[in-house]
């Protein structure tokens, strides 16, 4: 159990362009989700955390308006990467958390989105 | 402010044991964590103490004194493929994860 999908696992695009990664919870209902970024060799990186049904809350230093964060669902949270630069190149990750059991308070995590700005 | 430290790398041999330790000063605590991450890959859930003591699941061990502010890892009967970044983090009283920067585990034969 506690499983949590990603889509696309890969994705290149040109710059000025936007990109959507979805973010799926499998078999729990995920009241919460997170999105991480990781740069190569570097640790986590919290952009943001959405609950189901109310707008996000970002870190300090990540822009909003550039990191669209849509929870609409108990299953679904989707981040769209607003006119992408290749500064945005990096690795996406999510992870959600339910109300229940082993997902009450443990992250699960996603098996990422490798994003390659051009 | 709030702070997790563990060594950034540690090379053990196949077969061996290792302790990964684990040290936080946060602001409240609701629990301590350990994920594993191989290189490109995700991170993946391996334990969660709240309680002191040690808790074990197979060849990892995981154990938390919480008056020290102090966890370690135990990894018996290493296997390459326990090569990989090992990461610790603590929930704060706000129930937000504070991550440390995570040990690099080289395995050598």
């Amino acid at each position: 159990g506690a499983v949590v999908s990603q889509h696309p696992s890969r994705v290149i695009c040109k710059s000025g362009t936007s990109v959507k990664i979805e973010c799926r919870s499998l078999d729990f209902q995920a009241t919460t989700m997170f999105w991480y970024r990781q740069f190569p060799k570097q640790s986590l990186m919290l952009m943001a955390t959405s609950n189901e049904g109310s707008k996000a809350t970002y870190e300090q230093g990540v822009e909003k308006d550039k990191f669209l964060i849509n929870h609409a669902s108990l299953t679904l949270s989707t981040l769209t990467v607003t006119s992408a630069h290749p500064e945005d190149s990096s690795f996406y990750i999510c992870s959600a958390k339910g109300l229940a059991g082993v997902t009450q308070e443990t992250q699960y995590f996603g098996p990422g989105t490798r994003l390659l700005v051009l | 402010g709030q702070n997790i430290d563990q060594p950034t790398e540690m090379t053990a041999t196949e077969g061996a044991i290792v302790q990964i330790n684990c040290t936080y000063q946060t602001s409240g605590f609701n629990g301590l964590f350990w994920y594993q991450q191989h290189a490109g890959e995700a991170p993946t859930f391996l334990s969660y103490n709240v309680l002191d003591g040690l808790e074990e699941k197979g060849r990892f061990s995981s154990f938390l004194s919480r008056s020290k502010g102090y966890s370690y890892l135990l990894l018996k009967e290493l296997q390459m493929k326990d090569s990989a970044s090992y990461l610790c983090a603590v929930m704060d009283s706000n129930y937000q994860l504070i991550w440390g920067a995570g040990t690099k585990l080289i395995i050598k034969p």
